[in-house]
């Protein structure tokens, strides 16, 4: 079945500091991939997709890149703030639709 | 952008009570919805999906009975949890399957707490 793994957290940063969660899956196919966001209390919020090999998803500074040859969606940002500190979740849905698989998620927080 | 909503946001009940939770597209037709409980600080897990106009396929080991899921519309789905007690207790978030296929769209949550 499909997996997705990410990096463990918690992870602390400094603000402007640079970021990178990692992100693997395994699936069958070509899945998309996801990358959503949850701040405390909250549900989770899209971030950025991709929806095949070589697709950079972008959004409010972060970015990932679909590689397919390293089976990875790693979540990048150049400088993070202090709003940035949440929940991040790697997530794929396999090419039949359906539910979708997410990883344990990775608790990012950024000190000023 | 697709907007999903939740009400309640939270809610307190006795053990012994049932809770009902509504999810709604707010500006799209959503087909299946999606269930999900979460713990603090795990990640989510599928309860079930649910698909307008059919019954909920659910996920191993969650029961059915006690966790009813309605779909009548394509903007609404409601989960009951029927007799509730304290270990039923956690965040339930919805999601909706958007416009494009391969995206969800979830709600903002709801805090159950059953005393």
């Amino acid at each position: 079945g499909n997996s997705v793994t990410q990096m463990e957290g918690p992870v602390t940063l400094s603000e402007e500091a640079f970021l990178t969660i990692n992100c693997t899956y395994t699936a069958t196919g070509y899945p998309s991939l996801f990358w959503y966001v949850q701040y405390p209390g909250e549900g989770l919020q899209l971030l950025l997709k991709a929806t095949k090999a070589d697709d950079k998803g972008s959004n409010k500074g972060f970015e990932a890149t679909y590689r397919k040859e390293t089976t990875s969606f790693h979540l990048e940002k150049g400088s993070v703030q202090v709003s940035d500190s949440a929940v991040y979740f790697c997530a794929l849905k396999g090419t039949n639709a359906g539910k979708s698989t997410f990883g344990d998620g990775t608790t990012l927080t950024v000190k000023p | 952008g697709a907007v999903v909503s939740q009400h309640p946001s939270w809610v307190i009940c006795k053990s012994g009570t049932s809770v009902k939770i509504e999810c709604r597209s707010l500006d799209f037709q959503a087909t299946t919805m999606f269930w999900y409980r979460q713990f603090p600080k795990q990640s989510l897990m599928l309860m079930a999906t649910s698909n307008e106009g059919s019954k909920a396929t659910y996920e191993q080991g969650v029961e059915k009975d006690k966790f009813l899921i309605n779909h009548a519309s394509l903007t609404l789905s409601t989960l009951t949890v029927t007799s509730a007690h304290p270990e039923d207790s956690s965040f339930y978030i919805c999601s909706a399957q958007g416009p494009e296929a391969d995206t969800q769209y979830f709600g903002p949550g709801t805090r159950l707490t059953v005393l």
